[in-house]
Formats: structure tokens, sequence, C-alpha cells
């Protein structure tokens, strides 16, 4: 059974600070994901990770992935209040599609 | 891409009656698949629709609480039966979209019930 383990939970950060969201998880995979949801909003796709190695950013964020690892990073660059939400990693099985969520993080900017 | 319309998008509904949720892809897609967001928390898979066949369904799930409908390639429906508070929650409906060496999952705007 996939698990897929994030952390942190909750985030509170200062506007213009980095920080880094981890996501872990326990078989091997050939693609994982990173959404973003506002609250009573549905999800918004901020990355689509196919290999190991791969990199990918957009604005102040950007996703890695280490499938040796089994991880993935988020990683948040010069915080603004736009920013703040619940980002979720999902990792997919390679033998059905189906997506395995990870808890989600709430992220807050604070000015 | 795949543009998926869910509906209704929310709903207010009373105890012990029943919901059906409306998913329409604009491209045919080979899964398609019923996930929950209960409050706070993050989204569990319900189940995954098969066209012309019956839906599997998860762990904790069953059809007769979750019946599931998949005529064709482009549509999907699912009841949320004999609801209670706890039925509460947002409904996704997803697709693993695959357009030429692109594969990705999509999701629907997700329904909001609320059951009192």
């Amino acid at each position: 059974e996939l698990k897929v383990e994030q952390n942190p939970l909750f985030l509170s950060m200062q506007e213009g600070k980095n920080y880094t969201i981890y996501c872990n998880y326990s078989t091997t995979s050939d693609r994982l994901y990173w959404y973003r949801q506002d609250p009573g909003k549905s999800l918004e796709s901020l990355f689509v990770l196919l290999s190991n190695g791969a990199v990918k950013q957009e604005g102040r964020l950007m996703a890695s992935l280490d499938t040796k690892a089994r991880l993935s990073t988020l990683h948040i660059t010069a915080a603004v209040h736009d920013l703040s939400a619940t980002y979720f990693c999902a990792v997919e099985d390679r033998s059905n599609y189906k997506l395995t969520f990870g808890k989600g993080t709430l992220l807050t900017v604070n000015p | 891409s795949a543009v998926i319309s869910q509906k209704p998008s929310r709903d207010i509904c009373q105890r012990g009656t029943s919901l059906t949720i409306q998913c329409q892809v604009d491209s045919q897609v080979t899964m398609m698949f019923w996930y929950r967001q209960q409050p706070g928390q993050s989204l569990t898979l319900i189940a995954t629709a098969n066209q012309g066949s019956e839906a599997t369904y998860e762990s904790g799930f069953v059809i007769d609480k979750f019946p599931i409908s998949r005529p064709n390639l482009t549509f999907s429906t699912l009841t949320v039966s004999n609801m209670s508070p706890e039925d509460s929650s947002i409904y996704l409906c997803s697709v693993d979209y695959r357009g030429g060496l692109n594969t990705e999952a999509f999701f629907g705007q997700g329904t909001r019930l609320t059951v009192v």
C-alpha cells in the first residue's frame, strides 16, 4: 500500500523568508503532483514531476523529485502573503493510476 | 489537457436523502476517479469509475452508500445515499488524461455538500 508522508502540516512564515515542504512516499512511483488549495476551493495543479532529478519552477515555488530517495520537495522563496494556502503532494500508483495524497501543509504567510 | 465540469458545485441536503453528482469531461478518458475531502482533511479515494462495469471501491467505501455510474468515456455520476451529517464533505471527480506523451491527473471544481 502506497503511503505518503508530508511535513510540516502547519507552517507559519514571515514574508520574505524561505522554506521547504517535504513529501516522502513508500513505494516506487512515476509521477508526483503538487497542488494548491485555497479555502473552499478545489485543487489547483502546481507541478507534475515525472522523473528522477526533475526540477520545476513557477514564480516563488520550486519543486524537485528524487525517486531513489522517494522524496519530493516544494521550496518557497521569499514568501508573500498570496502564497497562503494548503499545499498537497500526491503520488500516483503506477499500477492503477490512483493518487494517494499527503495530509497537506497549511501555509500562512504573515506580513 | 482535460476540462472537467462537475455539478452541482454545492448543495445543502436533508439527512436521509440522496444526492447525485455529475462529472462531464471534454475528452474521452479511460480512468475516472471519485475523491472525498472531509472538512480540514486531505483527499481520500472513494472509487474508480469503470466504463461498462461496476466501480472499484476502496476500503471503507461501499456501493450501497456511494453508487457510481460510468455509461461512457466522458461521463460519470456519484450518488451519496441516505445522507448523514458525517457525509458533509467536498466530493471531487478526477480523470487521468493521456494526451500524446503527456499524462496528467485533472480535477473538477468539486461539490461542496452540507448535510443538515
